[in-house]
């Protein structure tokens, strides 16, 4: 069965505290994405990653920083964490390539509150 | 305006009725199409994947309109156990280039 494991489901942090989300894919995916999900505002995309190392800007990636060291591991970085980054913070991975092969996998979701 | 964009519903519709959603997308480029389904608290789910010639699965029919550049949503004989959001998703026109509209929410109502 496939997984996409989050480190935390709730976490609260204080403004300008460094926060790192931690996802995990157990599938071999090479693509690998952050969104964050508020309402009214749907899913945006904040980084993607398709290999070890690499990375690239979503939609929205002012304030954030991602990190993939390992191909099953993709972590997002708030470097100082701010009021207005309390979101749904959700990971997700993919096979490379068009059609069916872009399934995203969605982990459980991280809600991040910051105060 | 936006790249994806859904009527946010709510579509609150009696146990047996047929509802359909449409998503138009703006950029002409783009390749793959999907419906998504998102519980309440819950992290977003293939639904199924849209085709130039349309396709079907079981009760739910997605079609793809690149001329209008909208896709759909028909749902048949609807369940209480298909209330959810359904997210329509929008890939390519740029490296795995992938969006997401902000969702239309279903109401079955017994």
């Amino acid at each position: 069965d496939v997984k996409v494991t989050q480190s935390s489901r709730y976490l609260v942090k204080r403004t300008g505290e460094k926060v790192f989300l931690e996802c995990v894919q157990d599938m071999d995916h090479e693509n690998m994405f952050w969104y964050r999900q508020d309402p009214g505002l749907g899913l945006r995309l904040i980084y993607f990653s398709y290999d070890v190392k690499m990375k690239e800007k979503g939609d929205i990636p002012e304030g954030y920083s991602v990190s993939r060291e390992k191909k099953e591991r993709f972590s997002l970085i708030l470097e100082s964490a701010s009021t207005n980054q309390t979101s749904m913070y959700l990971c997700a991975s993919s096979l490379p390539g068009q059609g069916t092969d872009n399934e995203q996998f969605f982990g459980p979701g991280t809600r991040l509150t910051v105060l | 305006r936006k790249e994806v964009e859904q009527d946010p519903g709510p579509f609150n519709v009696p146990e047996g009725a047929t509802v359909a959603f449409n998503c138009t997308y703006s950029n002409s480029a783009s390749q793959s199409f999907f419906w998504y389904r998102q519980d309440c608290r819950k992290e977003p789910k293939l639904l199924m994947s849209v085709y130039s010639s349309g396709n079907e699965d079981g009760r739910f029919t997605a079609q793809l309109n690149r001329a209008s550049q909208y896709i759909s949503l028909l749902i048949r004989d609807s369940k209480l156990s298909d209330s959810a959001t359904y997210l329509c998703v929008v890939t390519g026109g740029g490296y795995q280039k992938v969006t997401f509209g902000t969702g239309t929410k279903l109401q079955v109502i017994p």
